[in-house]
């Protein structure tokens, strides 16, 4: 089946400086990636779609300088959280699209848990 | 737009015995509907989906699913839970060619011995 990976699965950082979050489809093209948060006991609160070759769509809300997405191919969107601070510890997953089936389900990554110090 | 709602946000049951985790969704378009499950400290992973035909659906880990359209649910069943089952279920809904899902709240399942 297909398969996303998300790297790192865990990452620590000091307030203050950027972390970046991959997120790869090992088996398939994806021509749009999801990034969502997730804090604890709650749902998945989408931040951003991202798709290949252009700009990320934002959620209302979600500040675009703070959280850069790139998308430079079918299979890598990278997140990075730029000056990070405490409250932005929190569990980030991303998911992909099937280049060539908008309609199926989206496919996760095992997200990253990020914590800030 | 669409928006999920998931009845119950805990869901405690004993091993062998029947579960059903409640969805209900409304959205003023054609819709597709997922059942994720998570464990700790994981990504989501799929269970089932409805996107068109039978409105039973049966998905992995011997759960199944009734998509009903005249009450907007999408309800998840399973016969006899084991404590493997254990997790954050997650009901989803998504514009037919959208892509983009919207997600419930989540219903903690707890089996216990």
């Amino acid at each position: 089946g297909a398969v996303v990976s998300q790297h790192p699965s865990r990452v620590i950082c000091k307030s203050g400086t950027s972390v970046k979050i991959e997120c790869r489809s090992l088996d398939f093209q994806a021509t749009t990636m999801f990034w969502y948060r997730q804090f604890p006991k709650q749902s998945l609160m989408l931040m951003a779609t991202s798709n290949e070759g252009s700009k990320a769509t934002y959620e209302q809300g979600v500040e675009k300088d703070k959280f850069l997405i790139n998308h430079a191919s079918l299979t890598l969107s990278t997140l990075t959280v730029t000056s990070a601070h405490p409250e932005d510890s929190s569990f980030y997953i991303c998911s992909a699209i099937s280049h060539s089936d908008l309609n199926s389900p989206l496919h996760f990554g095992n997200g990253t848990r990020l914590t800030v110090t | 737009a669409q928006s999920v709602t998931q009845l119950d946000s805990q869901v405690p049951v004993f091993e062998e015995a029947p579960v059903e985790l409640r969805c209900n969704y409304s959205s003023s378009v054609s819709v597709y509907l997922f059942w994720y499950v998570q464990y700790p400290n994981q990504g989501l992973q799929l269970l089932l989906k409805y996107l068109s035909g039978s409105t039973l659906v049966k998905g992995i880990n011997g759960f199944e699913a009734e998509f009903n359209k005249s009450q907007t649910s999408f309800h998840l069943r399973k016969p006899s839970v084991h404590i493997s089952d254990t997790a954050e279920y997650f009901c989803a809904v998504s514009a037919s060619n959208a892509g983009k899902s919207t997600f419930g709240d989540g219903t903690t399942l707890t089996v216990k011995p």
